[in-house]
């Protein structure tokens, strides 16, 4: 079974701060994902990443970078953390297919104060 | 444009009820159409998925879904629900030029004991 992992599932950070969240996969899956989930939105896409070394910009990439350095593992970075990036925030890995399904992790519950 | 949408956001039902959660979505090309399911407190996980070949999908716990091309729709349905049966769900899709999914803002379903 598909394993995806996220660091945290809560972290408490204050404004400005450089924020790491890390997801791993053991599955050798070519794709992963950065969503942010809130209420009423849905997921929404920040980045994604179809190989190591390789990054795409989603639909709200803004204040977020990301890294790739092995296939198994996408960081997601905030660089200046704010408080309206307080959210939940899930890692995504799929197989290079676009009928493949993608696989969650458990998310990690972010709050910026 | 590329969108998910889904028609409620809140849905109430008792239990041995009938379940129909509507999805519909605007795609100019081959679309592969998702449902997933997110239980309170844990990842968001594959219900059933269409790609090809038979348009009625059945998936995980019960669940089935039609893809009716004409109506660009894919609505889940349940003939009886069960109190478990507690959740969000999202409609998904992606389409044949990226392995990217789009997911529609979700339906919460409450099912009264």
């Amino acid at each position: 079974d598909v394993k995806v992992t996220q660091s945290s599932r809560y972290l408490v950070k204050r404004t400005g701060e450089k924020v790491f969240l890390e997801c791993v996969q053991d599955m050798d899956h070519e794709n992963m994902f950065w969503y942010r989930q809130d209420p009423g939105l849905g997921l929404r896409l920040i980045y994604f990443s179809y190989d190591v070394k390789m990054k795409e910009k989603g639909d709200i990439p803004e204040g977020y970078s990301v890294s790739r350095e092995k296939k198994e593992r996408f960081s997601l970075i905030l660089e200046s953390a704010s408080t309206n990036q307080t959210s939940m925030y899930l890692c995504a890995s799929s197989l290079r297919d676009s009928n493949q399904p993608q696989h969650f992790g458990d998310g990690t519950r972010l709050s910026i104060l | 444009a590329q969108s998910v949408s889904q028609h409620n956001h809140h849905v109430i039902l008792s239990e041995a009820a009938s379940l129909e959660l509507g999805c519909n979505y605007s795609y100019g090309g081959t679309v592969n159409l998702f449902w997933y399911v997110q239980y309170p407190g844990q990842h968001l996980q594959l219900l059933l998925k269409y790609f090809s070949g038979d348009p009625l999908v059945k998936g995980i716990k019960g669940f089935e879904a039609e893809f009716i091309k004409s109506k660009f729709s894919f609505n889940l349905r349940k003939p009886s629900v069960q109190w478990s049966d507690t959740a969000e769900y999202f409609c998904a899709l992606s389409g044949n030029r990226d392995d990217k999914i789009i997911f529609g803002k979700g339906t919460r379903l409450h099912i009264l004991p």
